[in-house]
C-alpha cells in the first residue's frame, strides 16, 4: 500500500522566519509528487515535481525533490501571515491518477 | 487558467433530502474529475473517480446508490447526496484532471469545496 507521510504535523513560528516542510513516501512505481496549500478551502497546487535535484521555486516558496531518499521538502522564507495553512503532499504511483495524500502539515505564522 | 468551480458553496438541508452538488472545469476540457470528502482537520478522502462518458468507480467504502455521480461532459461532473444524513455533513472537494496541460497531466485542480450540512 502507498504510504506518504508528512512532518511535523504542526508548526509555528513568527513572521520572517524560514519553514522547511517534509514529505516522505513509499510507493511502487513513483511517477510525481504535488505539493498544495490548503486554507479554509480546497488545496491550490502549488508545484509537481517528478526529477531528483531539481528546485522548483516561486517567489518565497520552494521545493525539491529526492527520488533516492524518497522524500521532498518545500521551503518557505521570510514567511508572512499569509502562508498560514495546511500544506498537503501527494503522491502519483504506477499508471493511476489517483493521488495518495498525506496529512498535511498545518504551518501557523504569527505577526 | 485551470480554474474549476464548485456550486453551491454551502448547502443546509434537512435530513432525508438529496442535494447536487456542481464541478465544473471552467477553461480546460477534463475526462477524469475526483470527489473528495473532508472532515474537519483531516486530509482528503477521495470517494470516486468520475471518468467522462463512463460510470463512476468509487472508494471502497463508498455507498454508490447514496452518492450519485455523472460525468455528462467533459466540464462538468456532479454528485448527488442522496437522503442525507447529519453523519454526511462534510466538506466536499472536486479536482478536475486536465486533458492537457502545461504542468502535466498529472496536475489536478481543486474546486473550492462545497460545506454540507444536514440537519
Amino acid at each position: 500500500e502507498d504510504k506518504v507521510v508528512q512532518s511535523p504535523l504542526s508548526l509555528v513560528v513568527h513572521e520572517g522566519d524560514t519553514v522547511t516542510l517534509n514529505c516522505s513516501y513509499e510507493v511502487t512505481n513513483f511517477r510525481s509528487l504535488l505539493w498544495y496549500k490548503q486554507e479554509k478551502k480546497a488545496p491550490t497546487f502549488l508545484f509537481m515535481l517528478t526529477s531528483s535535484g531539481i528546485e522548483k521555486k516561486s517567489g518565497r516558496l520552494s521545493s525539491i525533490l529526492d527520488k533516492k531518499e524518497l522524500f521532498s521538502i518545500l521551503n518557505i522564507t521570510a514567511t508572512q501571515t499569509g502562508d498560514s495553512a495546511v500544506y498537503l503532499c501527494a503522491v502519483l504511483s504506477g499508471g493511476s491518477y489517483i493521488p495518495t495524500f498525506g496529512r498535511g502539515t498545518s504551518l501557523i505564522v504569527h505577526p | 487558467g485551470a480554474v474549476v468551480s464548485q456550486h453551491p458553496s454551502r448547502v443546509i438541508c434537512k435530513s432525508g433530502t438529496s442535494v447536487k452538488i456542481e464541478c465544473r472545469s471552467l477553461d480546460f476540457q477534463a475526462t477524469t474529475m475526483f470527489w473528495y470528502r473532508q472532515f474537519p482537520k483531516q486530509s482528503l478522502m477521495l470517494m470516486a473517480t468520475s471518468n467522462e462518458g463512463s460510470k463512476a468507480t468509487y472508494e471502497q467504502g463508498v455507498e454508490k446508490d447514496k452518492f450519485l455521480i455523472n460525468h455528462a461532459s467533459l466540464t462538468l461532473s456532479t454528485l448527488t447526496v442522496t437522503s442525507a444524513h447529519p453523519e454526511d455533513s462534510s466538506f466536499y472537494i472536486c479536482s478536475a484532471k486536465p486533458l492537457y496541460g502545461t504542468s502535466g497531466t498529472d496536475t489536478q485542480y481543486f474546486g473550492p469545496g462545497t460545506r454540507l450540512t444536514v440537519l
